[in-house]
């Protein structure tokens, strides 16, 4: 199972762009990267997800190069709600797929 | 999507004691993992719950500490058996449908343990 590091925590301020980079070297081919964020008291919540290149929804862009070491999910523009512990899983999609965390990045955002 | 309900929210347990914590979804699941929060941890996986068979259990949870069951593809429960202070945590259910090229996982509230 490919192992991922990712910053313990960052600092924003409200209004700015956050970047949160997630190291996986070990992925492998048929592993897609995702991203949760978990807010106090509640379980997480899916974000996104991807394979390769970007991926962009209404929360969140995931950029990947091409050689899928790494990956950035960004948040434009935080508020105060954002902060919360941000999750990046690898792992195989399908009947095989199972959740797996590591040790997530606590960003906090200021006024 | 997924809505899971997870019961009891919270609860404080004797030492010595049993608790049965149920994970209720609202549509029929393939997958439903079942997790452990320490305060201020990550989520550790404690098992897999599958429908029809024995839950899989991983390294460092036991099935006679942590019994599973899955008798439906909507419901399942996980016992907290002969419970320590140390088993004070954050116990949380979660489904996912097992799609190929899906990777969301739907989370329940989670229930807070604490043994007294």
């Amino acid at each position: 199972l490919a192992k991922t590091t990712q910053p313990i925590s960052m600092d924003s301020y409200e209004g700015q762009e956050v970047n949160i980079t997630c190291s996986h070297n070990n992925i492998a081919t048929n592993d897609y990267i995702t991203w949760y964020q978990q807010f106090p008291s509640q379980g997480p919540r899916f974000i996104i997800q991807g394979y390769k290149t970007k991926v962009t929804n209404e929360v969140a862009s995931l950029f990947i190069p091409a050689d899928r070491k790494s990956s950035t999910l960004s948040l434009p523009r935080v508020s105060l709600s954002d902060t919360a512990v941000y999750y990046c899983l690898v792992g195989a999609t399908g009947g095989s797929y199972i959740p797996t965390f590591g040790r997530g990045t606590s960003l906090i955002v200021h006024p | 999507s997924a809505v899971i309900s997870q019961k009891p929210s919270r609860d404080i347990c004797q030492r010595g004691t049993s608790l049965t914590i149920q994970c209720q979804v609202d549509s029929q699941v393939t997958m439903m993992f079942w997790y452990r929060q320490q305060p201020g941890q990550s989520l550790t996986l404690i098992a897999t719950a599958n429908q029809g068979s024995e839950a899989t259990y991983e390294s460092g949870f036991v099935i006679d500490k942590f019994p599973i069951s899955r008798p439906n593809l909507t419901f399942s429960t996980l016992t907290v058996s002969n419970m320590s202070p140390e088993d004070s945590s954050i116990y949380l259910c979660s489904v996912s449908q097992g799609l190929t090229g899906n990777t969301e996982a739907f989370f329940g509230q989670g229930t807070r343990l604490t043994v007294v």
